[in-house]
């Protein structure tokens, strides 16, 4: 079965940049997606089709997706982008999520 | 807009069924492209799949609980139905559905409800 590899923790100071990475066999091949989740929330998709943001997200969230990896970039990173993010893609008529990555803002 | 809900047991036993209703408002299921999938969350820990199931009725189901899960859905009503059977006391989590759209290579998950949390035990 296809598995997608994330770290678990990330740390960034508040307006750095912070990148999240999702690690997964030719994920570079399909499209990935990021969702992110705040403590008792629901996820929110906040990148599909590897970069692509929905209405209402905003700029500072992009993303990138390559050969094995697919990598998560908030630029000038604020407190409110501490949360949980997963990764997510699709094979074999399964959807996968990655194991999570939890962002701490310090 | 789209919103979606869950409902459901809070408590359910060993061995029982689980039967969850995802009720929705601002698409409509039987609509081409419309999807609406399910995934759980237990305490702590990671994103799960589970089923989906597409506007012409095609289902998906993760293929380490097929054998456990049937989804349905009744256009009429904006519902779909997610039974998982034998629940465990692993099964513990919180259950969200969300909606996907079927189109080329897009396979995210693009709103989801506030989940139901599932407690198994006896």
């Amino acid at each position: 079965s296809y598995e997608l590899t994330q770290p678990p923790s990330v740390s960034v100071s508040p307006g750095q940049t912070a990148r999240i990475t999702c690690s997964g066999e030719r994920l570079g091949d399909k499209f990935a997606c990021w969702y992110q989740q705040k403590p008792g929330q629901s996820p929110v998709l906040v990148l599909y089709e590897d970069k692509k943001r929905p209405s209402g997200i905003p700029e500072r969230f992009s993303g990138s997706n390559s050969g094995n990896t697919a990598t998560l970039t908030i630029s000038g990173t604020q407190a409110m982008d501490e949360a949980d993010y997963y990764c997510q893609a699709w094979d074999s008529d399964t959807w996968v999520f990655g194991g999570g990555t939890r962002l701490t803002v310090l | 807009q789209i919103t979606l809900e869950e409902s459901g047991p809070t408590l359910v036993k060993p061995t029982q069924t689980l039967t969850l209703t995802c009720t929705f408002s601002g698409f409509s299921v039987s609509t081409y492209g419309a999807g609406v999938g399910w995934i759980r969350q237990p305490p702590g820990k990671a994103l799960e799949w589970l089923a989906l199931i597409y506007w012409d009725d095609d289902k998906r189901y993760s293929p380490s609980l097929k054998n456990r899960l049937t989804i349905t859905k009744d256009t009429s009503k904006n519902h779909v139905v997610l039974r998982m059977t034998n629940m465990d006391p692993v099964d513990t989590a919180t259950y969200f559905c969300a909606h996907t759209t079927a189109l080329a290579g897009k396979y995210d998950f693009d709103s989801w409800g506030q989940g139901t949390l599932v407690t198994v035990s006896s």
